[in-house]
């Protein structure tokens, strides 16, 4: 059975103090893998599609990779506003997505 | 910048009322989803149309049907709400690309 799966559930971060988030999945045939970040209360805002292993992709303070297993969300010297729910997707077929559970993320100044 | 609406934030129903949750998509997108989203479980897709008047069952239909009379427009309907269907429900979209993008959602209580 398709699967997603993140972790850890939650996060604790001192600002500054660098980590990473992991989401694996068993996906046959898999077109992509998509990063989202949800703020309390709001919908999911989308970062990052990886679409072959090897892959990467950065913006700011957030690199994500992709391997054939399993992709990290990197989080570099971490700000307060980082803190939110990181939530991983896999793709099959243009309505196949499957969610993770999300990675809650919290960075304390 | 894509943009999906919702019609309501927060909605607080009475069991057995019929409730319409409505999406709106400005960017001419084909493909429009509706999900629920319960804590641990992740999102899970509800209905999923790819065209006017098209639609196709997701994960957990039951107790739902969904119309598209505009493309622009989707609406997710509950026909009798019951309690375990208190949960907040996202509307997304995406056109030519995989790329989903999500409306605000909707924190629907049913009580």
């Amino acid at each position: 059975e398709d699967q997603v799966t993140q972790s850890p559930e939650a996060l604790r971060l001192q600002e500054g103090e660098s980590s990473s988030l992991n989401c694996s999945y068993t996906v046959s045939g898999l077109r992509g893998l998509f990063w989202y970040r949800q703020d309390p209360g709001k919908g999911p805002e989308f970062l990052f599609t990886l679409y072959s292993a090897g892959e990467e992709k950065e913006k700011e303070r957030l690199k994500a990779t992709l391997t054939k297993k399993e992709s990290f969300l990197h989080i570099t010297a971490p700000k307060p506003e980082d803190s939110a729910t990181y939530l991983c997707a896999a793709i099959r077929t243009t309505n196949d997505m499957r969610f993770g559970a999300g990675t809650r993320l919290t960075v304390k100044p | 910048d894509v943009k999906v609406t919702q019609s309501s934030r927060y909605l607080v129903k009475r069991t057995g009322e019929k409730v319409f949750l409505e999406c709106v998509q400005d960017m001419d997108h084909e493909n429009m989803f509706w999900y629920r989203q319960d804590p641990g479980l992740g999102l899970r897709l509800i209905y999923f149309s790819y065209d006017v008047k098209m639609k196709e069952k997701g994960d957990i239909p039951e107790g739902y049907s969904v119309s598209r009379e505009k493309k622009e427009r989707f609406s997710l309907i509950l026909e009798s709400a019951s309690t375990n269907q208190t949960s907040m429900y996202l509307c997304a979209s995406n056109g030519y690309t995989d790329t989903q993008y999500f409306g605000p959602g909707t924190r629907l209580t049913v009580l």
